[in-house]
């Protein structure tokens, strides 16, 4: 299943599918783009970035895959187990301005069992 | 051990009181920010420090002032609150000019 990632979206998937969370930046100036994942009751937590002259990069089980052409952003997590529940929120950064890292709205996931 | 603590978990105070959030890491990093995270799940930094200087203030009200006593600790004073503060707010560090930032478990205050 996919989701933009521009109000407060929920994407269900089912236990083992593949889920893609999409995201749109503003700040073409950013050095990096970085994925967090927030539980229920805590903080977010990072998941993975990617630098600005990258396009793809990959960790375990998830890739984040970047489109300057388009400032778009999409995390893809591969073989969703019900952990994966949370809230997800990109975030943009600018190492040379004060590390001021900034997030977008997030997307709900929830996996079904 | 905790990396990022911050105490009270949750607060719950009137209107116009002052009140305080503290935070503390043990990680070592240069840079501290404070987060306000609202009920629609938005996250909006507030201020950045890094080594106990401000870096980012982002058009938060004079009300809220934030104090660093060291490059550990980044405390969070609000005077005169209102019922619009209600929020979670989190404090996190990273290294500087790192990509990951480290958060806190969050501080829950409900203003009455």
């Amino acid at each position: 299943g996919e989701s933009v990632g521009l109000h407060l979206p929920t994407l269900s998937v089912q236990e083992g599918d593949n889920s893609i969370i999409n995201c749109a930046y503003s700040n073409s100036a950013s050095d990096y783009f970085i994925w967090y994942k927030q539980e229920s009751g805590k903080g977010p937590q990072f998941i993975i970035d990617i630098r600005s002259n990258m396009d793809k990069r990959q960790g375990q089980r998830v890739t984040v895959l970047l489109n300057k052409t388009v400032k778009h952003l999409s995390l893809q997590i591969a073989a969703t187990q019900p952990g994966d529940s949370a809230v997800y929120f990109c975030a943009e950064i600018l190492t040379g301005g004060g590390n001021k890292l900034t997030f977008g709205t997030g997307t709900q996931l929830k996996v079904e069992l | 051990d905790t990396a990022v603590s911050q105490t009270p978990k949750y607060l719950v105070t009137q209107m116009g009181n002052d009140k305080s959030i503290k935070c503390e890491q043990n990680l070592g990093h240069d840079t501290m920010y404070w987060y306000k995270q609202d009920s629609k799940k938005f996250l909006k930094i507030m201020f950045s420090y890094n080594n106990k200087e401000l870096i980012i203030n982002e058009t938060v009200p004079n009300r809220f002032s934030p104090k660093s006593p060291d490059k550990a600790h980044l405390n969070l004073h609000i005077n005169s609150l209102e019922l619009g503060d209600s929020a979670v707010y989190f404090c996190a560090s990273s290294q500087n000019r790192g990509t990951e930032a480290f958060f806190g478990q969050g501080t829950r205050l409900t203003v009455v």
